[in-house]
Protein backbone atom coordinates (compact mmCIF):
# COMPACT_ATOMS: atom_id res chain seq x y z
CA UNK A 1 0.00 0.00 0.00
CA UNK A 2 1.79 3.26 -1.27
CA UNK A 3 1.70 6.02 1.13
CA UNK A 4 -0.84 8.90 0.71
CA UNK A 5 0.70 11.87 -1.02
CA UNK A 6 0.90 14.75 1.26
CA UNK A 7 3.22 18.57 0.18
CA UNK A 8 6.20 18.30 2.04
CA UNK A 9 5.92 21.94 3.36
CA UNK A 10 2.98 24.95 3.47
CA UNK A 11 3.49 28.02 5.03
CA UNK A 12 1.28 31.02 6.31
CA UNK A 13 1.23 34.66 8.21
CA UNK A 14 -0.18 34.65 11.71
CA UNK A 15 -4.06 35.21 10.88
CA UNK A 16 -3.99 33.65 7.25
CA UNK A 17 -5.74 30.54 6.76
CA UNK A 18 -4.05 27.39 4.66
CA UNK A 19 -4.87 24.00 3.04
CA UNK A 20 -2.79 20.58 3.45
CA UNK A 21 -3.93 18.11 0.78
CA UNK A 22 -3.75 14.83 1.16
CA UNK A 23 -4.26 12.66 -2.18
CA UNK A 24 -5.27 8.41 -2.36
CA UNK A 25 -7.31 6.27 -4.72
CA UNK A 26 -10.26 5.15 -4.71
CA UNK A 27 -9.06 2.36 -2.84
CA UNK A 28 -8.64 4.71 0.43
CA UNK A 29 -9.22 8.26 0.40
CA UNK A 30 -12.03 8.28 -2.08
CA UNK A 31 -13.21 4.83 -1.05
CA UNK A 32 -14.13 5.54 3.04
CA UNK A 33 -14.83 8.37 4.51
CA UNK A 34 -12.55 7.44 7.57
CA UNK A 35 -9.90 10.32 6.28
CA UNK A 36 -7.98 11.54 9.94
CA UNK A 37 -5.67 14.67 10.69
CA UNK A 38 -2.56 14.03 12.89
CA UNK A 39 -0.66 17.43 13.91
CA UNK A 40 2.91 16.24 15.67
CA UNK A 41 5.30 19.29 17.28
CA UNK A 42 9.08 18.27 17.44
CA UNK A 43 9.91 15.08 20.40
CA UNK A 44 6.19 14.75 20.55
CA UNK A 45 3.24 12.22 19.63
CA UNK A 46 0.93 12.91 17.19
CA UNK A 47 -2.21 14.14 18.36
CA UNK A 48 -5.43 13.76 16.65
CA UNK A 49 -6.64 17.04 14.89
CA UNK A 50 -10.12 15.29 12.61
CA UNK A 51 -11.45 11.99 12.39
CA UNK A 52 -14.08 10.55 9.54
CA UNK A 53 -13.05 13.35 7.21
CA UNK A 54 -14.44 16.43 9.26
CA UNK A 55 -15.24 15.25 12.65
CA UNK A 56 -12.87 16.64 15.79
CA UNK A 57 -12.83 15.53 18.74
CA UNK A 58 -13.41 17.22 22.20
CA UNK A 59 -10.70 19.59 22.78
CA UNK A 60 -9.48 20.17 19.17
CA UNK A 61 -9.90 23.87 17.96
CA UNK A 62 -12.45 24.49 15.56
CA UNK A 63 -9.67 26.76 13.73
CA UNK A 64 -9.23 23.02 12.35
CA UNK A 65 -11.37 21.60 10.06
CA UNK A 66 -11.38 18.94 7.71
CA UNK A 67 -12.59 18.00 4.15
CA UNK A 68 -13.13 15.61 1.42
CA UNK A 69 -13.80 15.74 -2.68
CA UNK A 70 -13.07 12.25 -4.49
CA UNK A 71 -9.47 10.54 -3.36
CA UNK A 72 -8.30 13.90 -1.89
CA UNK A 73 -8.96 14.70 1.87
CA UNK A 74 -7.94 18.31 3.01
CA UNK A 75 -7.21 20.14 6.62
CA UNK A 76 -7.81 23.57 6.76
CA UNK A 77 -6.29 25.52 9.19
CA UNK A 78 -7.76 29.20 9.89
CA UNK A 79 -6.61 32.26 11.71
CA UNK A 80 -3.13 30.70 12.08
CA UNK A 81 -1.08 30.50 15.01
CA UNK A 82 2.31 30.31 16.00
CA UNK A 83 1.18 27.46 17.95
CA UNK A 84 0.18 25.36 15.19
CA UNK A 85 3.70 25.03 13.32
CA UNK A 86 4.14 21.32 13.27
CA UNK A 87 4.02 18.52 11.09
CA UNK A 88 0.54 17.37 10.22
CA UNK A 89 -0.20 13.96 9.15
CA UNK A 90 -3.07 12.22 7.01
CA UNK A 91 -4.31 8.47 7.43
CA UNK A 92 -6.77 6.50 5.84
CA UNK A 93 -8.57 3.63 6.15
CA UNK A 94 -7.84 0.52 3.01
CA UNK A 95 -9.62 -1.65 1.01
CA UNK A 96 -7.41 -4.25 2.50
CA UNK A 97 -8.16 -3.70 5.93
CA UNK A 98 -5.28 -1.28 6.58
CA UNK A 99 -4.24 1.77 7.60
CA UNK A 100 -2.27 4.02 5.36
CA UNK A 101 -0.38 7.20 6.48
CA UNK A 102 0.66 10.57 4.48
CA UNK A 103 4.26 11.25 4.11
CA UNK A 104 3.74 14.12 6.50
CA UNK A 105 3.46 18.09 5.75
CA UNK A 106 5.59 20.65 7.72
CA UNK A 107 3.23 23.59 8.11
CA UNK A 108 5.54 26.97 8.78
CA UNK A 109 4.04 30.12 10.49
CA UNK A 110 5.97 33.21 8.85
CA UNK B 1 -6.31 10.77 33.40
CA UNK B 2 -6.56 8.69 30.02
CA UNK B 3 -2.86 7.36 29.65
CA UNK B 4 -0.87 5.18 27.92
CA UNK B 5 2.37 3.75 28.74
CA UNK B 6 5.04 1.95 26.68
CA UNK B 7 7.72 -0.65 27.72
CA UNK B 8 10.10 -3.03 26.63
CA UNK B 9 11.71 -1.18 23.92
CA UNK B 10 15.36 -1.51 23.60
CA UNK B 11 18.54 -2.23 21.44
CA UNK B 12 18.12 -6.04 19.59
CA UNK B 13 20.18 -7.88 16.86
CA UNK B 14 19.14 -8.60 13.49
CA UNK B 15 16.86 -11.53 13.57
CA UNK B 16 15.83 -11.40 17.09
CA UNK B 17 12.81 -10.78 19.38
CA UNK B 18 11.48 -8.32 21.24
CA UNK B 19 8.14 -7.75 23.08
CA UNK B 20 6.64 -4.21 23.55
CA UNK B 21 4.05 -3.69 26.31
CA UNK B 22 1.46 -0.67 26.32
CA UNK B 23 -0.15 0.05 30.12
CA UNK B 24 -3.40 1.79 29.30
CA UNK B 25 -5.67 3.80 32.17
CA UNK B 26 -8.36 6.21 32.94
CA UNK B 27 -10.84 4.71 30.53
CA UNK B 28 -12.81 1.16 30.22
CA UNK B 29 -9.90 -0.78 28.05
CA UNK B 30 -11.80 -3.69 26.49
CA UNK B 31 -13.94 -1.50 24.54
CA UNK B 32 -11.85 -0.09 22.45
CA UNK B 33 -9.66 -0.74 19.32
CA UNK B 34 -5.87 -0.17 20.19
CA UNK B 35 -3.09 0.04 17.95
CA UNK B 36 0.59 -0.01 17.47
CA UNK B 37 2.55 2.59 15.27
CA UNK B 38 5.52 3.70 14.45
CA UNK B 39 8.31 6.64 13.34
CA UNK B 40 11.79 5.62 12.15
CA UNK B 41 14.16 8.46 13.44
CA UNK B 42 13.19 11.61 11.02
CA UNK B 43 10.87 9.80 8.93
CA UNK B 44 6.56 9.69 9.06
CA UNK B 45 3.96 7.74 10.99
CA UNK B 46 3.81 4.02 9.72
CA UNK B 47 0.78 2.25 11.20
CA UNK B 48 2.02 -1.61 12.39
CA UNK B 49 -0.70 -3.26 13.77
CA UNK B 50 -4.56 -3.02 15.40
CA UNK B 51 -6.35 -5.03 17.94
CA UNK B 52 -10.01 -4.55 18.07
CA UNK B 53 -12.10 -4.81 21.45
CA UNK B 54 -12.63 -8.32 20.78
CA UNK B 55 -9.32 -8.92 19.59
CA UNK B 56 -9.52 -9.51 15.96
CA UNK B 57 -5.51 -8.64 14.79
CA UNK B 58 -5.11 -6.51 11.30
CA UNK B 59 -1.50 -6.31 10.35
CA UNK B 60 0.60 -4.18 8.16
CA UNK B 61 2.17 -6.24 5.21
CA UNK B 62 5.57 -5.03 6.35
CA UNK B 63 4.97 -6.80 9.79
CA UNK B 64 2.85 -9.52 8.64
CA UNK B 65 4.14 -13.59 9.63
CA UNK B 66 6.49 -11.90 12.29
CA UNK B 67 4.41 -9.29 14.64
CA UNK B 68 1.60 -10.16 16.76
CA UNK B 69 -0.55 -8.05 18.53
CA UNK B 70 -2.56 -9.03 21.66
CA UNK B 71 -4.26 -7.56 24.47
CA UNK B 72 -5.11 -8.47 28.02
CA UNK B 73 -8.13 -6.84 29.32
CA UNK B 74 -7.44 -8.18 33.07
CA UNK B 75 -4.54 -5.91 33.15
CA UNK B 76 -5.49 -3.32 30.98
CA UNK B 77 -2.48 -3.92 28.49
CA UNK B 78 -1.57 -4.09 24.98
CA UNK B 79 1.25 -6.13 23.62
CA UNK B 80 3.28 -6.29 20.51
CA UNK B 81 5.27 -9.21 19.93
CA UNK B 82 8.17 -8.58 17.43
CA UNK B 83 9.98 -11.72 15.69
CA UNK B 84 13.03 -12.09 13.11
CA UNK B 85 13.36 -8.47 13.25
CA UNK B 86 15.43 -6.62 10.62
CA UNK B 87 17.05 -2.99 10.66
CA UNK B 88 14.31 -1.26 9.05
CA UNK B 89 11.79 -1.90 12.25
CA UNK B 90 14.24 0.69 14.27
CA UNK B 91 11.81 3.07 15.59
CA UNK B 92 10.03 4.56 18.14
CA UNK B 93 6.75 2.51 18.77
CA UNK B 94 3.56 4.40 20.02
CA UNK B 95 0.73 2.67 21.29
CA UNK B 96 -2.65 4.23 20.19
CA UNK B 97 -6.46 3.96 21.75
CA UNK B 98 -9.15 4.20 18.68
CA UNK B 99 -11.13 7.45 18.85
CA UNK B 100 -14.34 4.89 17.30
CA UNK B 101 -14.22 1.72 15.39
CA UNK B 102 -10.79 0.17 14.55
CA UNK B 103 -9.04 2.14 12.03
CA UNK B 104 -11.29 5.16 11.87
CA UNK B 105 -8.62 7.40 14.00
CA UNK B 106 -6.26 7.78 17.11
CA UNK B 107 -7.22 10.06 19.99
CA UNK B 108 -5.13 8.70 22.96
CA UNK B 109 -1.53 8.18 22.41
CA UNK B 110 1.75 7.19 24.52
CA UNK B 111 5.10 8.87 24.57
CA UNK B 112 6.72 6.02 22.74
CA UNK B 113 9.30 3.36 23.28
CA UNK B 114 12.28 3.38 21.09
CA UNK B 115 13.19 -0.16 19.07
CA UNK B 116 16.72 -0.63 17.61
CA UNK B 117 17.78 -3.07 15.30
CA UNK B 118 21.49 -3.61 15.11
CA UNK B 119 24.44 -5.58 15.66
Amino acid sequence: QSALTQPASVSGSPGQSITISCTGTSSDVGGYNYVSWYQQHPGKAPKLMIYDVSNRPSGVSNRFSGSKSGNTASLTISGLQAEDEADYYCSSYTSKNTLVFGGGTTLTVL
Amino acid sequence: EVQLLESGGGLVQPGGSLRLSCAASGFTFSSYAMSWVRQAPGKGLEWVSSISGSGGALYAASVKGRFTISRDSSKNTLYLEMNSLRAEDTALYYCAKSVVGTLRGMDVWGQGTSVTVSS
